[in-house]
């Protein structure tokens, strides 16, 4: 069975610093690739998705994330984080049956 | 142009009680899913519908019904609740026209058992 995992719980970072997210997941096929991300009270938002071509892959509000097959690796990527990306990240991998596997989630804080 | 709702955001119940989570979608999606997330759990899939008629069983099912009433709608039901089905639960639906699409999410219902 597919599996995805996240292997940050919390993350703390200050303000302008860089972020890197880790995810693996431990399908050898194709595989579609997703981050959401979960402010805080709120539902997911989609960042960013891979589905093929580019390995490198550009999302909202800065994000970018670089699909390694041979790492089986999906690690999501921003330069310089700000206080308003305090929330938590979830890494996903689409299932059997169209649904979504989730990573267990990374809880990053920012500090102002 | 609402997308995904769900219906109560919140509720406390007493264990024992039974309880419907509603889930209504307005993108002619075939495919609707129920989740629940929990603290250091991620999201886990508890039942979907491929389509208007059909359910399966998720990774969560025990404890849980869901009925596809129409493709808009897809509702959860707890028969008998108990505590470990404190959580949050989001329903979602996804489009298969044109090749995969990523699934919405609603806002999720907080719900608690006593």
């Amino acid at each position: 069975a597919q599996s995805v995992s996240q292997h940050n719980h919390h993350v703390i970072l200050s303000e302008a610093a860089s972020l890197e997210l880790g995810c693996n997941y431990s399908y050898g096929g194709t595989v579609n690739l997703f981050w959401y991300v979960q402010y805080p009270g709120q539902h997911l938002q989609l960042l960013l998705k891979y589905f093929s071509g580019d390995p490198l892959v550009k999302g909202i509000k800065g994000f970018e994330a670089e699909f390694i097959k041979s790492k089986f690796s999906f690690n999501l990527r921003k330069p310089s984080v700000q206080w308003s990306d305090t929330a938590e990240y979830f890494c996903a991998v689409v299932g059997s049956q169209g649904n979504l596997i989730f990573g267990k989630g990374t809880k990053l804080s920012v500090k102002p | 142009n609402a997308g995904v709702t769900q219906t109560p955001k919140f509720q406390v119940l007493k264990t024992g009680q039974s309880m419907t989570l509603q889930c209504a979608q307005d993108m002619n999606h075939n495919s609707m899913y129920w989740y629940r997330q929990d603290p250091g759990m991620g999201l886990r899939l508890i039942y979907y519908s491929a389509s208007e008629g059909t359910t399966d069983k998720g990774e969560v099912p025990n404890g849980y019904n869901v009925s596809r009433l129409n493709k808009r709608e897809f509702s959860l039901r707890l028969e008998s609740a108990a505590p470990s089905q404190t959580s949050v639960y989001f329903c979602a639906s996804r489009g298969d026209r044109g090749g995969w699409k990523p699934q919405h999410f609603g806002d999720g219902t907080r719900l608690s058992i006593l």
